[in-house]
């Protein structure tokens, strides 16, 4: 099976701009979980998806968003970017089987 | 209390010793526990998976749960240098609501 994929990979942005990242899991895997990860902060929890809901959210403000589409691929978004949303954003799908998580390369954000 | 607690490290060990990764969770009813590896600038790649109380033999790594004490950890027999990295230690609570410790990182002398 192809494993977790995420696009782009590196994105470079100007404060006060907006983005739109992407994720589709592996197939047959219906659970998207979103992290963001900082070297001040570790591995932060931003949402999960499954069948096309938001089942779980982790405490971020409201500019950071999601869903998900009827064939699992999810998409994040950030409006109105800050210097400090520059991070390491990882999607995770899950084997439900056994609750394991399974990451994707990440993509890199740069805030300017 | 943090959800899931691991020492930041670092920690160091010689080539070919034991090294020792600990973790503590709060959640008491967490039923399934996870150790990833992340090399610097890589995503996390599972290690380990493990549900039951007691030791979990996979190559040289064992992974051990105690849930009364609410205590996992993984061992590495045999460290070697491609094994420096940091390693998060995972607790799904429930319905996939998984929380990560802030890692430990790992430095395996030659």
């Amino acid at each position: 099976k192809a494993g977790v994929t995420q696009t782009p990979r590196y994105l470079i942005k100007t404060r006060g701009q907006q983005v739109t990242l992407s994720c589709s899991p592996i197939s047959g895997h219906r659970s998207v979980s979103w992290y963001q990860q900082t070297p001040g902060q570790g591995l932060q929890f931003l949402f999960e998806y499954f069948s096309e809901t938001q089942r779980n959210k982790g405490n971020f403000p409201g500019r950071f968003s999601g869903r998900q589409f009827s064939n699992s691929r999810s998409e994040m978004n950030v409006s109105t970017l800050e210097l400090g949303d520059s991070a390491l954003y990882l999607c995770a799908s899950t084997d439900r089987g056994t609750d394991t998580q399974y990451f994707g390369p990440g993509t890199r954000l740069t805030v300017l | 209390q943090k959800e899931v607690e691991q020492n930041s490290g670092p920690l160091s060990v010689p080539e070919g010793a034991i090294a020792s990764l600990n973790c503590t969770y709060s959640d008491r009813g967490s039923q399934s526990f996870f150790w990833y590896r992340q090399y610097s600038g890589k995503s996390p790649e599972l290690i380990m998976s493990i549900y039951s109380n007691g030791d979990k033999e996979d190559g040289r790594f064992t992974a051990q749960l105690n849930k009364a004490s609410q205590y996992v950890s993984l061992l590495i027999r045999d460290s070697q240098p491609s094994d420096s990295a940091t390693y998060l230690c995972a607790v799904n609570r429930n319905n996939n609501d998984m929380r990560f410790g802030a890692g430990t990182r790992l430095t395996v002398k030659p």
